[in-house]
């Protein structure tokens, strides 16, 4: 099943913050996080296994709430780089060699 | 470069037509994907292969057949490819249990059938 996310779009100020939210009505064992600039391949993120952890990367981090099988994506003082679309994709066992994707959040970043 | 290498990139044919997408990877990876991207922008899984042997088969039609000759290389080909079958198709891998580790996809192979 598929995972939903949202808002499907937002756009922002360079500076400004974004949270993109992903929710699966199936358990989960991982949430992946994807950026995708238009005419390429979707670039890696982050990962977060079943136990609720938080990661970061530079001024992107993320949360796994298990209990909500929800995970958000936060993007503090963005920057025009970060425009794209992003998508969360779920795994609901280890090594279930089988990643869904959401429908995808486009964020624009604008000067 | 370690990468995901597709090829071609830009495919163009005629309906009705037989085509192949190659797809070849260095990171040592156990496990090699087929995803279509739609107009939408929906990827979604077709295939998964760990170490040669076909894990998973999203109910794609039987026109899609994957080939894993080894490890390294999943390929695509397609029988009498008709309209709905215009994407862009991508390849990807991943190490088996691949804990802290995501997805690495191809450049993507954009198809277009008229």
């Amino acid at each position: 099943q598929q995972p939903v996310q949202s808002p499907q779009a937002v756009i922002l100020r360079e500076g400004e913050d974004a949270v993109i939210n992903c929710s699966s009505s199936k358990a989960l064992y991982s949430v992946h996080w994807y950026r995708q600039k238009h005419g390429e391949a979707p670039v890696f993120l982050m990962i977060l296994l079943k136990g609720g952890e938080q990661k970061g990367h530079e001024k992107i981090s993320a949360s796994f709430n298990e209990k909500k099988q929800q995970s958000s994506l936060y993007l503090t003082a963005s920057q025009l780089s970060y425009s794209g679309t992003y998508f969360c994709g779920t795994e609901k066992g280890r090594g279930a060699q089988k990643l869904v994707f959401g429908q995808g959040t486009r964020l624009t970043i604008n000067p | 470069d370690t990468a995901v290498s597709q090829t071609p990139k830009y495919l163009v044919t005629q309906m009705g037509n037989d085509k192949s997408i190659k797809c070849e990877q260095n990171l040592g990876h156990d496990t090699m994907y087929w995803y279509k991207q739609d107009s939408k922008k929906f990827l979604k899984i077709m295939f998964s292969y760990n170490n040669k042997e076909l894990i998973i088969n999203e109910t794609v039609p039987n026109r899609f057949s994957p080939k894993s000759p080894d490890k390294a290389h999943l390929n695509l080909h397609i029988n009498s490819l008709e309209l709905g079958d215009s994407a862009v198709y991508f390849c990807a891998s991943s190490p088996l249990g691949q804990g802290t580790v995501g997805y690495t996809f191809g450049s993507g192979t954009r198809l277009t059938v008229v």
